[in-house]
């Protein structure tokens, strides 16, 4: 069956670069997610890539992706207080439909 | 912006009661869900709907129930509560078709339930 794994926790200081690491299970997954919880607050979107990619930027954020060996990371670079939360990866499997399956999320804490 | 709303953020019932946890979604979603998130678990799917009146069960819909007779509106139900049914509870919508061409879901808030 489909499997998203996740380390459960990371800490780092501020300003040091972040790297979150996500494993999958599914080959098939054709889109690959990033979110972020912030503490009492639901799931927000903070970037996808498509499994035809290997790296995606987006600000401080790089999503490397490395098909071969089902592994997913989030670099966030010059880490901030605000980045502290917990990061879900998630994936898509085609014969799941409207399905995505949730890694059991990363808890980021950010010292100052 | 997609906006999920979560009608309640914060319960508390007692073993037994009924409960309904309610989701109301502005973007003309076709998909809504539930999940619930417990620590260690991450997040796991109830139910979802893909269309009014439509249901299917997610990975763990024993002692759950739902109803969408509108569009906007997803319930979730708890026939009789548990205390193993204490969790955050979180309602989700997305457009219709796959994922495939990139769409993804929108979250809720979440509401906090304690069954006591």
């Amino acid at each position: 069956g489909e499997d998203v794994e996740q380390s459960l926790f990371l800490s780092v200081r501020e300003g040091d670069s972040s790297v979150i690491n996500c494993t999958y299970t599914d080959s098939s997954s054709t889109y690959l997610y990033w979110y972020k919880q912030e503490p009492g607050a639901g799931l927000q979107l903070l970037t996808y890539i498509f499994s035809n990619m290997d790296m995606k930027q987006d600000q401080r954020l790089t999503v490397l992706l490395n098909k071969k060996d089902k592994h997913l990371s989030l670099r966030i670079a010059d880490t901030q207080t605000g980045d502290s939360a917990i990061y879900f990866c998630a994936e898509n499997i085609n014969n799941a439909g409207n399905m995505l399956t949730f890694g059991g999320g990363t808890r980021l804490m950010v010292k100052p | 912006d997609v906006k999920v709303t979560q009608s309640s953020r914060y319960l508390v019932k007692r073993t037994g009661e009924k409960v309904f946890l309610e989701c109301v979604q502005d973007m003309d979603h076709e998909n809504m869900f539930w999940y619930r998130q417990d620590p260690g678990l991450g997040l796991r799917l109830i139910y979802f709907s893909y269309d009014v009146k439509m249901k299917e069960k997610g990975d763990i819909p024993e002692g759950y129930s739902v109803s969408r007779e509108k569009k906007e509106r997803f319930s979730l139900i708890l026939e009789s509560a548990s205390t193993n049914q204490t969790s955050m509870y979180l309602c989700a919508s997305s457009p219709g078709g796959d994922f495939t061409s990139g769409n993804t879901i929108y979250f809720g808030e979440g509401s906090w339930l304690t069954v006591v």
